[in-house]
């Protein structure tokens, strides 16, 4: 299957500093990626969806000044936490899609934030 | 957007025994993928079901989509270790399920 690359795998950092997370579609050209978020023994909760040169779109309740996310080219995507304090420790995953592979999501192996 | 509710949320089998897992929508769904996700991991596509009463296999996984196309399930013939994990399911709009998890006693 396809290759999504994220990248750090583990961060941990001090309250009030931002955290930029990449997802890479290593073999394909990923026009949608999509950031989720989980906590422990619960489900993916979606965060944004983000389209190749065009603003995100995040979901109710997700703070887009405090998650940004860019998506430059149809390869990499970033999410960044920004000022992050202890309540954003969390396991963050990102997945990426491509009219190639009919929709099907390819996820990254997530990022595990801890803020201290 | 399509919100998607997964059952039971846990089941714990004897290995050998068969297991069920259910996917029940309030809106009609355009597709429902299933995924995977071991303990530790992250996300494995299985399938996508896309026809109304599709059924599709693979091994010992059949899933099925129902034909109002509102509800899907992913059944497990006589279950191993290596199915532990939490099987969630996905409509189009990338939302997942809760997530049922599983665990296999050998």
């Amino acid at each position: 299957g396809a290759v999504v690359s994220q990248h750090p795998s583990r961060v941990i950092c001090k309250s009030g500093t931002s955290v930029k997370i990449e997802c890479r579609s290593l073999d394909f050209q990923a026009t949608t990626m999509f950031w989720y978020r989980q906590f422990p023994k619960q489900s993916l909760m979606l965060m944004a969806t983000s389209n190749e040169g065009s603003k995100a779109t995040y979901e109710q309740g997700v703070e887009k000044d405090k998650f940004l996310i860019n998506h430059a080219s149809l390869t990499l995507s970033t999410l960044t936490v920004t000022s992050a304090h202890p309540e954003d420790s969390s396991f963050y995953i990102c997945s990426a899609s491509g009219l190639a592979g009919g929709h099907i999501q390819y996820f990254g192996a997530g990022t595990r934030l801890s803020v201290l | 957007g399509q919100q998607v509710m997964q059952i039971p949320q846990y089941q714990h089998v004897q290995e050998g025994e068969d297991f069920t897992t259910y996917c029940n929508s309030s809106t009609t769904l355009s597709n429902i993928q299933w995924y995977k996700q071991r303990p530790g991991g992250h996300p494995v596509f299985l399938i996508q079901l896309v026809k109304s009463g599709e059924v599709k296999k693979q091994k010992r996984l059949t899933f099925q989509f129902g034909e109002a196309k509102k509800n899907s399930s992913l059944h497990i013939t006589a279950t191993q270790t290596t199915d532990v994990g939490t099987y969630f399911c996905a409509g189009r709009d990338m939302r997942f399920g809760a997530g049922t998890r599983l665990t296999v006693k050998p």
